[in-house]
């Protein structure tokens, strides 16, 4: 079935540094990939998407690129500050009704 | 409403009991989900309705687990005789559109479910 795999499942960079987490998906028919944000005891909120016609797309300190041929997808967060401590899960579309979702990583910006 | 309600926020129960979870989309929001989320682990999607249709159920662990949304809004997941592996977060997300994909989904804070 569809599959959604997420790396690293733990990441602690120092305040400033660049993070980057990386998502592999199976179903070639994905055309949709959200990336959320979960704080502790939170609702997960959707930071940045990308739909499968675009290559990448840039919001502020986010960046989420897509490659279509290799099946994977990455977020990238520029200038992380502590804020940006949470878990992070990334998720595919399969075309029916499903979203699969990567078994998220825990981000710790150091001070 | 602002966002996604989903109510109780915490619910424990013993084992057997029945439980029933509420969730109240963003009004006017066409389609419905529901996920459990076990600690540490993302989302796993249970089950999709687009207004009153479930049109999917397929992530239903089991027939101990129904839902419905009769009237296009607000949606109930009912679990019955619960067991211990039912222990998780309960999250609903809504979606403006129908079929779901290609557009955010928005989550609410959840249900805790704790069956001692």
């Amino acid at each position: 079935g569809e599959n959604v795999e997420q790396h690293p499942s733990t990441l602690s960079v120092q305040e400033g540094d660049s993070a980057v987490i990386k998502c592999t998906y199976s179903d070639s028919a994905s055309n949709y990939f959200p990336w959320y944000k979960q704080e502790l005891g939170k609702r997960p909120q959707l930071i940045i998407d990308i739909r499968s016609n675009v290559g990448e797309k840039k919001d502020q300190r986010i960046a989420v690129t897509l490659n279509k041929t290799a099946k994977h997808f990455s977020l990238h967060i520029t200038e992380t500050q502590p804020e940006d401590s949470a878990v992070y899960f990334c998720a595919a579309f399969s075309g029916t009704y499903k979203y699969i979702f990567g078994t998220g990583t825990r981000l710790k910006v150091l001070a | 409403g602002a966002g996604v309600s989903q109510s109780p926020r915490y619910k424990v129960a013993k084992r057997g009991q029945d439980v029933a979870l509420r969730c109240d989309p963003i009004s006017g929001h066409v389609s419905l989900f529901w996920y459990q989320q076990a600690l540490g682990q993302g989302p796993e999607f249970l089950t999709y309705f687009q207004n009153e249709a479930q049109l999917d159920k397929s992530g239903l662990p089991s027939d101990r687990f129904f839902a419905e949304r009769p009237e296009g809004s607000v949606s109930t997941l009912k679990i019955q005789r619960t067991q211990q592996e039912d222990s998780a977060v309960y999250l609903c997300a809504s979606s403006l559109r129908q079929g779901g994909g290609n557009q955010p989904q928005h989550f609410g804070d959840g249900t805790r479910l704790s069956i001692l």
